[in-house]
């Protein structure tokens, strides 16, 4: 099925482990995009690629790190988890002019 | 900070009615959109309108813009079991490249 696939679905760390959070598109959009999302907040954007080459930093990227691989795959890496980043993080892709997101099903992580 | 802001937070409605919610933003806008989110699911794009259009309608939907108000409002007519989800407007900031997202609207749609 065309869309955006985030894997892993769900994953615990224990504070300190680091992780790769992985996003793969099939609509040959330009842009890719990492949010979180915390119970009562709307979603935070963590970091966006404008395009294949190209990151940058969105509202809350600290403690994060990101890789434009291909034009395909955009991946959110956590060096050293915080239990502060327990949250949902969703995947997003867009065409160029935004004509609106296609988002994944969203990674489920639990840092204790 | 937030761009958009919906109200009310919580909606709960009978099947069969008609469900409203507004949004409300800071600054211009290229468009504004609207998105449902189903429990543990991602977001789904419902519509998009444009910073130039008033009023558009997809199906049971009906979006409105005020840019006067940097307000919208989302319609969904003849509600339905299925419609209850979240509910998230989301604005494209003019020279802006990020979408910012509300906090959402809850919606409950009682069979």
């Amino acid at each position: 099925n065309a869309g955006v696939t985030q894997t892993p679905k769900f994953q615990v760390l224990k504070t300190g482990q680091s992780m790769t959070l992985q996003c793969a598109q099939d609509m040959n959009h330009n842009s890719m995009y990492w949010y979180r999302q915390d119970p009562g907040m709307g979603l935070r954007l963590i970091y966006y690629s404008a395009s294949e080459g190209t990151t940058d930093k969105g509202e809350v990227p600290n403690g994060y790190n990101v890789s434009r691989l291909n034009k395909r795959e955009f991946s959110l890496r956590l060096e050293s988890a915080a239990p502060s980043q327990t949250s949902v993080y969703f995947c997003a892709s867009s065409e160029t002019g935004n004509y609106g997101y296609t988002f994944g099903s969203g990674t489920r992580l639990t840092v204790v | 900070s937030q761009q958009g802001e919906e109200d009310p937070q919580a909606l709960s409605i009978q099947e069969g009615e008609n469900a409203t919610m507004n949004c409300s933003y800071k600054t211009s806008i290229n468009n504004l959109q609207w998105y449902r989110q189903n429990s543990g699911r991602g977001l789904v794009h419902l519509i998009l309108i444009r910073s130039n259009e008033r009023e558009k309608h997809s199906g049971r939907l009906r979006v409105t813009l005020d840019t006067s108000k940097k307000s919208s409002s989302l319609l969904i007519t003849a509600s339905r079991a299925a419609d209850t989800a979240s509910y998230f407007c989301a604005t494209d900031e003019t020279g802006g490249f990020k979408t910012i997202f509300g906090a959402g609207t809850r919606l409950f749609v009682k069979a």
